[in-house]
């Protein structure tokens, strides 16, 4: 079952900050987090795994809250290069497929 | 190679033709994913291998779709019967550690 974001899109204007959530109905294993500009291939962020962590790529970070089956994306002072569509996805088990999101759409203004 | 290499990078054909499309993942990559994404729309997962085997085909959409991975390595997505709808790019990935390396994909519009 695909998981669940929101929002489904944000306009930021440059230096502002922005949270996209990510919801599963069934319990996780980890979460994945991708971003993908206009035209261009999925890139990896980070990877999440249980035990409530957070990780930072650049001023992006994440947190995983397995109880809540749910994962947070902050985007911190953002920069023009932050534009694109970012993807949760959330595995169920090791081992076990990645299913995606159905995106957010960022646009990162001057 | 350096990076996920698909092709062809373009495909159109014609109704009920029979397609391929070739995915050369990163060398000693064990995992192999195929994903098809519409315009606007999160990549969907087909297929998943571990090394030769399909470890999951449950995203399939149905038996005119089929893949194989004979050695381990190279990777080839059939379509058989080909319809309108299956327009899309057809997105490969490829890993070792758990995250996914993707490849440029491959359009595929059926006229």
């Amino acid at each position: 079952q695909q998981p669940v974001q929101s929002p489904q899109a944000v306009i930021l204007r440059e230096g502002e900050d922005a949270v996209i959530n990510c919801s599963s109905s069934k319990a996780l294993y980890s979460v994945h987090w991708y971003r993908q500009k206009h035209g261009e291939a999925p890139v990896f962020l980070m990877i999440l795994l249980k035990g409530g962590e957070q990780k930072g790529h650049e001023k992006i970070s994440a947190s995983f809250n397995e109880k809540k089956q749910q994962s947070s994306l902050y985007l911190t002072a953002s920069q023009l290069s932050y534009s694109g569509t970012y993807f949760c996805g959330p595995i169920k088990a090791a081992g076990n497929k990645l299913t995606f999101g159905g995106g957010t759409r960022v646009l990162v203004k001057p | 190679g350096a990076g996920v290499s698909q092709t062809p990078s373009n495909k159109v054909t014609e109704k009920g033709k029979y397609v391929e499309l070739r995915c050369d993942p990163i060398s000693g990559h064990t995992a192999l994913y195929w994903y098809r994404q519409s315009l606007g729309q999160g990549p969907e997962f087909l297929i998943y291998f571990q090394g030769t085997g399909a470890a999951d085909d449950s995203g399939l959409p149905n038996d005119r779709f089929f893949a194989v991975r004979p050695e381990g390595s190279v990777s080839t997505l059939k379509i058989q019967r080909t319809e309108r709808g299956d327009s899309a790019v057809y997105l490969c990935a490829s890993s070792i550690t758990g995250e996914l390396f993707f490849g440029e994909g491959s359009r595929l519009t059926v006229l």
